[in-house]
């Protein structure tokens, strides 16, 4: 069964450093998402992506945030420079239409120490 | 966005049917209801969604309200592996996003 994979798994990073997220979505789907979870708390939506642009962004998903599709099999978030705040669960997702199912990653647990 | 109001927790033995309420009093006339869930240390996994009628499918059933104000997510025969939280979600036609809110948390026992 066809599934989102992302890369790494767990990332440590001292805070006020970049960091990139991978994934790779499922290959026919068009739309691609990042959502994140705060231990213990909510998913949150960070941002959607549809044909090589953002079609729409949650206030978390600041200056500090981009996304990238770099090259067709790829979807990365990249934070610019992390804060201890922004420790969570990173979760991508994709779906075929925006109406359809959205299949989740595994999730990156990002540490900022 | 239409809130939806679940229960916190519930608990079920193995083998017996599990029926999860969801409210949803502010529904528009073009929300898809939508269930997810989220298995310990996973991530959100779509389980079943529908518009007015009820709907089937290998994982579970959803039990539609004629007014659209509640529905029921039914999971016919529980196991240990149904033990996660399940989020009810109204999605609208035109959204392709997702809002979570703190889903029911599902025990199921021996």
């Amino acid at each position: 069964e066809p599934e989102v994979t992302q890369t790494p798994s767990h990332q440590v990073t001292q805070m006020g450093q970049e960091v990139i997220l991978r994934c790779v979505p499922i290959s026919n789907h068009l739309y691609f998402y990042w959502y994140r979870q705060i231990l213990g708390q909510k998913v949150e939506f960070l941002v959607s992506f549809y044909n090589n642009e953002i079609s729409e962004k949650s206030e978390i998903f600041d200056d500090q945030f981009s996304v990238e599709r770099p090259d067709g099999s790829n979807f990365t978030l990249k934070i610019r420079s992390t804060k201890l705040e922004d420790s969570a669960m990173y979760f991508c997702a994709s779906s075929y239409r925006g109406d359809t199912e959205a299949f989740f990653g595994q999730g990156t647990r990002l540490t900022v120490v | 966005d239409a809130k939806t109001t679940q229960p916190n927790s519930m608990e079920s033995n193995e083998e017996e049917p599990v029926h999860l309420p969801c409210n949803h009093s502010t529904i528009s006339g073009t929300d898809y209801i939508h269930w997810y869930r989220q298995l310990p240390s996973q991530g959100p996994e779509y389980v079943i969604h529908g518009l007015t009628s009820n709907v089937n499918n290998r994982m579970a059933s959803l039990a539609i309200a004629e007014d659209r104000k509640s529905s029921t997510l039914i999971l016919h025969r529980a196991t240990l592996r149904d033990a996660a939280v399940y989020y009810c979600i109204l999605r609208p036609r035109t959204a392709s996003k997702l809002t979570f809110g703190t889903g029911t948390r599902l025990q199921v026992t021996l």
